[in-house]
């Protein structure tokens, strides 16, 4: 069982719409990180949110923790091509005092032109 | 260039001959992890280290080794490798893990496949 469930695990779309990303717990997290992974390459970090409630933008993606700091999601507006990855979120499990990261299994996303 | 290396990117290999993934980072990082991918599973740790002669077993660390004599070293060792460790292996360090929002950095991966 996955500590960190993220869903849709493939979504495929057209240039210009909109989409959003789930990562859920039922574990309350002190932060989740969202990470893109590209093909060939390892997870670049895009954002870490850490209190509840809180929102983050970065361009055309907004971040969000939930207020129990259980869940997150991404938010992903006029999605283009290069938007195309794999994005997966992570967190510290509980009582791990940040030794550990456990990631969800992740969303591959395809932009199509 | 602040990076962290893995070598080799691609190693197929048999069943039971030793092998090794070296990993370095040169951006003085205390915290070091390994990590596989695999399809439907995500990514999940097989051992990390807060620091230098400091390691511990992360989430699957059945079948393999690690060692940290040096900052910057992390290497991952297949004493007996088999099948089901054929993934893709990815190295990733950040500046200290006391402090949970410092970001992974990663490698860019090692594909292995063992026959």
């Amino acid at each position: 069982t996955q500590l960190l469930e993220q869903s849709p695990q493939f979504l495929s779309i057209q240039e210009g719409e909109n989409l959003t990303v789930y990562c859920n717990s039922s574990s309350v997290f002190s932060s989740l990180q969202w990470y893109r992974q590209e093909p060939g390459e390892g997870p670049v970090l895009l954002v870490t949110v850490v209190t509840g409630g809180e929102v983050k933008k970065l361009k055309r993606l907004t971040f969000q923790f939930g207020d129990a700091r259980k869940d997150s999601s991404l938010h992903i507006t006029a999605a283009q091509p290069g938007d195309t990855g794999l994005y997966l979120c992570a967190g510290d499990p509980p009582g791990t005092s940040g030794s550990r990261l456990t990631f969800g299994e992740g969303t591959q996303l395809t932009v199509n032109p | 260039e602040a990076q962290v290396t893995q070598n080799p990117r691609y190693l197929i290999t048999v069943t039971g001959k030793k092998l090794t993934v070296t990993c370095s980072q040169n951006m003085n990082h205390e915290y070091m992890s390994w990590y596989r991918q695999d399809p439907g599973l995500g990514l999940r740790q097989i051992y990390y280290s807060m620091n230098v002669e400091v390691t511990d077993k992360g989430d699957v660390p059945e079948g393999y080794k690690v060692s940290r004599k040096e900052k910057r070293n992390f290497p991952l060792i297949l004493e007996s490798p088999s099948p089901n460790q054929t993934s893709l292996y990815f190295c990733a360090s950040s500046f200290s893990r006391k402090d949970s929002n410092q970001p992974q950095h990663f490698g860019d991966g090692t594909r292995l496949s063992i026959l």
